[in-house]
């Protein structure tokens, strides 16, 4: 059974970079898309975007002049980069697979992380 | 703002039946079959029920049903039990534009 597992500094200060990790287990990131959703009091859930190791990603138009995403095959994991964060970004960030289907992606995320808590402040 | 819009509660009776709309426009729910529903307990991470719109994943429960008609999607719980009491938010796919979209999300409480 594939398991998600996120790390990552809880604390960011305003204007620096977020980065997160999300460890795979139990299947390799070589298949399905992999993606980063976050999770705020108010604006609920957000798709962040995804990569797909074979080679292709998609981001949040919302957020695509500040995101990176980023996958290390050799050691099963990838990876969130959100530059030049403000306190609108603190929120829950969970990373999510959604697996391969004739018709994916599109939203059906069948495995997530417990997700991690990041707060922005000086 | 959220881009699909849900009601923010709904409520009824243990053995009851429910059902949460998502509403969305000509763009996202409006084209594509691809809408999943997923429900989620406080602290945890959500959990999929429901993907394109009607389809349930092995071992989701039979009382959890989803249809969609026009720009709005459903979520019917049946036989509601103290256990369905959660928060259920609704998954869009909206084009290579936009992408894929969230509702706000509806607090279920079993009365």
């Amino acid at each position: 059974q594939v398991q998600l597992q996120e790390s990552g500094p809880g604390l960011v200060k305003p204007s620096e970079t977020l980065s997160l990790t999300c460890s795979v287990s139990g299947g390799s990131i070589s298949r399905h898309y992999w993606n980063w959703i976050r999770q705020t009091p108010g604006k609920g859930l957000e798709w962040i975007g995804y990569i797909y190791t074979q080679g292709s990603s998609k981001y949040n138009p919302s957020l695509k002049s500040r995101v990176a995403i980023s996958a290390d095959t050799s050691k099963n994991h990838f990876s969130l980069k959100l530059l030049s964060v403000t306190a609108a970004d603190t929120a829950i960030y969970f990373c999510a697979r959604e697996p391969e289907m004739v018709a994916s992606p599109y939203g059906a995320f069948d495995t997530w992380g417990h997700g991690t808590m990041v707060t922005v402040s000086s | 703002q959220s881009a699909l819009t849900q009601p923010a509660s709904v409520s009824g009776s243990p053995g009851q039946s429910i059902t949460i709309s998502c509403t969305g426009t000509s763009s996202d729910i409006g084209t594509w079959k691809f809408v999943s529903w997923y429900q989620q307990y406080p602290g945890k991470a959500p959990k999929l029920i429901i993907y394109e719109a009607t389809k349930r994943p092995s071992g989701v429960s039979g009382r959890f049903s989803g249809s969609r008609s026009g720009g709005t999607a459903s979520l019917t719980v049946s036989g509601l039990q103290p256990g369905d009491e959660a928060d259920y938010y609704c998954c869009s796919y909206a084009g290579s534009a936009a992408f894929i979209l969230f509702g706000g999300g509806t607090r279920l409480t079993v009365l």
